[in-house]
């Protein structure tokens, strides 16, 4: 079975200019996070899909942040324009929508690691 | 709202013994809680979870965890500490977002094991 997949793996830019990840969720999974992890922290989620409709995203500073997931499968997710604190990696994660904890579990991609100079 | 307090940034131990890594938790209701174990540049790994069966719950490489509903608390632990077991680790609650039926999951902000030779 794949796995989430992310990319790129590093990306490293200057302030003010732009930048997108792409996440593609294992397949037959209906629920896409996207979490911010600073170093030194725990994740914190931006955004969480279920499907193509937006289910949370309540911490995503959406003046500079913006995702999408249009078929409901693979994710987008850009800074424009990015700041010296959104230097972090960005995690991406699916779960299927079972209707219950005994056979829920989050499966993480590897991630991007972006620096802003 | 549901929410995760880690309460050791750092934990060090010696390899042969115990280790101890604590977690308490703040919600309403009964949770699901998880750990999940990041090794250096690779990805988050889920050790375990409890989902209100066993309140002693085993996982993988040896790690258990213990749910006290009366202390709040579902600290990790191993018998013997390994040099593979250095890394960080990180508890979770999950949180239902009952709009949608989905899980939204919480971290805490971590634990960093180290073990010494």
């Amino acid at each position: 079975e794949a796995g989430v997949a992310q990319s790129p793996r590093y990306k490293i830019i200057e302030k003010r200019q732009s930048v997108a990840f792409w996440c593609n969720p294992i397949s037959g999974h209906a629920t896409l996070y996207w979490y911010q992890q600073i170093l030194g922290q725990g994740p914190k989620l931006l955004i969480q899909f279920q499907n193509n409709g937006v289910v949370d995203d309540s911490q995503l500073p959406k003046d500079r942040f913006s995702a999408e997931r249009l078929k409901g499968v693979d994710s987008t997710l850009k800074i424009q324009p990015a700041k010296l604190e959104d230097s972090a990696v960005y995690l991406c994660a699916s779960s299927q929508k079972t209707g219950g904890l005994a056979n829920e579990k989050l499966f993480f991609g590897s991630g991007t690691q972006l620096s802003v100079l | 709202a549901q929410s995760v307090t880690q309460l050791d940034s750092h934990v060090s131990v010696s390899e042969g013994t115990p280790v101890l890594l604590r977690c308490n938790y703040s919600s309403s209701y009964s949770p699901s809680l998880f750990w999940y174990v990041q090794h250096p540049n690779k990805g988050l790994q889920l050790l375990l979870k409890y989902t209100s069966a066993a309140t002693l719950v085993k996982g993988i490489n040896g790690f258990e965890a213990e749910f006290k509903k009366s202390e709040t608390s579902f600290h990790l632990t191993k018998p013997s500490a390994h040099m593979s077991d250095a890394a960080e680790y990180f508890c979770v609650v999950s949180d239902l977002v009952t709009t949608s039926g989905t899980y939204k999951y919480i971290f805490g902000t971590g634990t960093r094991l180290k073990v010494l030779a």
